[in-house]
């Protein structure tokens, strides 16, 4: 494993459809983050989990959309009742306590509501 | 709240040239600043990372300069190269509750370098 791992890489969907996304972080990475990118801006944080605790949301982390990392390795993005605003690239990243907070970026997840 | 502000929102330079991207952000109070690669449609490869006691950091033809008090950081990039064509992020960092980091980006600056 060289590297954090996203699936799928692009997803197509039709607004109101249920969609999940799977990030593999580093192994041994206990910090696993999320991040949303939309067209023409910086990714922005949604949340946070170190080990399999869920540390921190961002506001824009709405009902629809529920995060879990069950064991403390691989993490799940679920969005419920997607709408067309939830059409994004979807950014994992991982690191490690000793790490100045130096973080990993996966290659992201495309999602395009339709 | 934390707002980091790139300019230009895009650059196109000859090959060969030298060129300065700029980052502004509003809170001094930051962990580090690191400066970030991404390509078209993919995600982001890591460049220079200054930690807020660091002056500057330097990686081959790159050089990035840290000003915290009044807010500033650029990115120097020595004889630019076709390669060089991507968008360039700067974001901050700041500790979360327990330890992890969150970052806050800039929009990028765009830049093509044409031959």
């Amino acid at each position: 494993d060289t590297g954090v791992s996203q699936n799928p890489r692009h997803k197509i969907t039709k607004r109101g459809q249920n969609v999940t996304f799977r990030c593999d972080p580093i192994s041994e990475h206990n910090r696993l983050y999320w991040y949303r990118q939309t067209l023409g801006q910086g990714p922005e944080f949604l949340t946070y989990f170190q080990n399999e605790a869920q540390l921190e949301k961002s506001r824009l982390l709405s009902d629809r959309f529920s995060a879990e990392r069950p064991k403390g390795s691989f993490s799940t993005l679920e969005i419920q009742r997607t709408e067309q605003g939830d059409s994004a690239m979807y950014l994992c990243a991982s690191s490690l306590d000793s790490s100045m907070g130096v973080a990993f970026f996966g290659q992201g997840t495309r999602l395009t509501v339709v | 709240k934390q707002e980091v502000t790139q300019i230009p929102a895009a650059l196109s330079v000859p090959e060969g040239e030298n060129l300065v991207l700029n980052c502004s952000f509003t809170d001094s109070a930051i962990y580090n600043l690191q400066w970030f690669r991404q390509d078209p449609g993919k995600g982001l490869t890591s460049l220079l990372l200054i930690q807020s006691s660091q002056r500057e950091q330097t990686s081959g033809r790159l050089n990035a300069s840290l000003d915290k008090s009044s807010g500033r950081s650029t990115l120097y990039i020595a004889a630019s190269q076709p390669g060089d064509s991507a968008t360039y992020l700067c974001a901050v960092r700041r500790i979360l509750t327990g330890g992890g980091n969150k970052l806050t980006f800039g929009t990028g600056t765009q830049l093509k370098v044409e031959l």
